[in-house]
């Protein structure tokens, strides 16, 4: 069975400052999908970046990045100049190919203080 | 596109009582999920269905809950009777499936179980 594990409960940076959330998960599966979902207080669930498995390049989305490290199975999201509204639960996500389901790690909390 | 639309947004009951949530997904998605979730589990998949027809229910916790599809533009997720451990946010999402097609959510319902 997948899992995907988000080992940082909380975080808190400054706003402007870049941060990164870490998400490793673990498949024996070759082809899927993974996603970054944000979850502000108002409750709604709001795709951040998606990355196919099979493509090497690191997807980016404006200030939203993430480091894919297909061997160590690993992904991490980078947010650039953090801004308040990035204030949010983030959760990382997985997704087998062929196969709609998709699991979510436990989140990360992120505060970004002014 | 008016997105996922989910009601109540919120529900307070009493244990013993019958709840039923409701979701209609984006018209055209062919999948449908129901997630739950609380501050232990993070989010958990419940059921999702393909085409109306349920694919996997294994997440569903009890013989309590059922979910039914009976047309491409309507989902319930009932749970009877209830307790007060089924408090909780429930989310319904749909998407195209197949992995091209990431998760749309609703803004889910808050269950209250007293």
């Amino acid at each position: 069975a997948q899992t995907v594990t988000q080992s940082q409960p909380e975080m808190s940076v400054q706003e402007a400052e870049t941060v990164t959330l870490s998400c490793t998960y673990d498949t024996s599966e070759n082809n899927y999908y993974l996603f970054w979902y944000k979850q502000p207080p108002s409750r709604q669930m709001i795709l951040v970046i998606r990355q196919e498995a099979y493509k090497q390049q690191n997807a980016t989305e404006n200030r939203f990045s993430v480091n894919f490290q297909k061997a160590a199975k690993s992904f991490s999201l980078k947010i650039s100049d953090s801004q308040l509204g990035d204030t949010a639960m983030y959760f990382c996500a997985f997704m087998k190919n062929r196969d709609d389901k998709i699991i979510f790690g436990k989140g990360t909390r992120l505060h970004i203080l002014p | 596109d008016a997105g996922v639309i989910q009601s109540p947004r919120h529900e307070v009951t009493e244990m013993g009582q019958e709840v039923t949530l409701r979701c209609k997904p984006i018209s055209g998605h062919n999948s449908l999920f129901w997630y739950r979730q609380t501050m232990m589990r993070g989010l958990e998949l419940l059921i999702y269905f393909n085409n109306n027809v349920p694919i996997d229910d294994s997440g569903m916790p009890e013989d309590r809950f059922s979910a039914k599809m009976p047309n491409a533009s309507f989902s319930t997720l009932k749970i009877q009777p209830s307790e007060p451990r089924d408090s909780a946010v429930y989310f319904c999402a749909s998407s195209f499936g197949q992995g091209n097609s990431p998760l749309h959510f609703g803004n889910g319902t808050r269950l209250t179980v007293t």
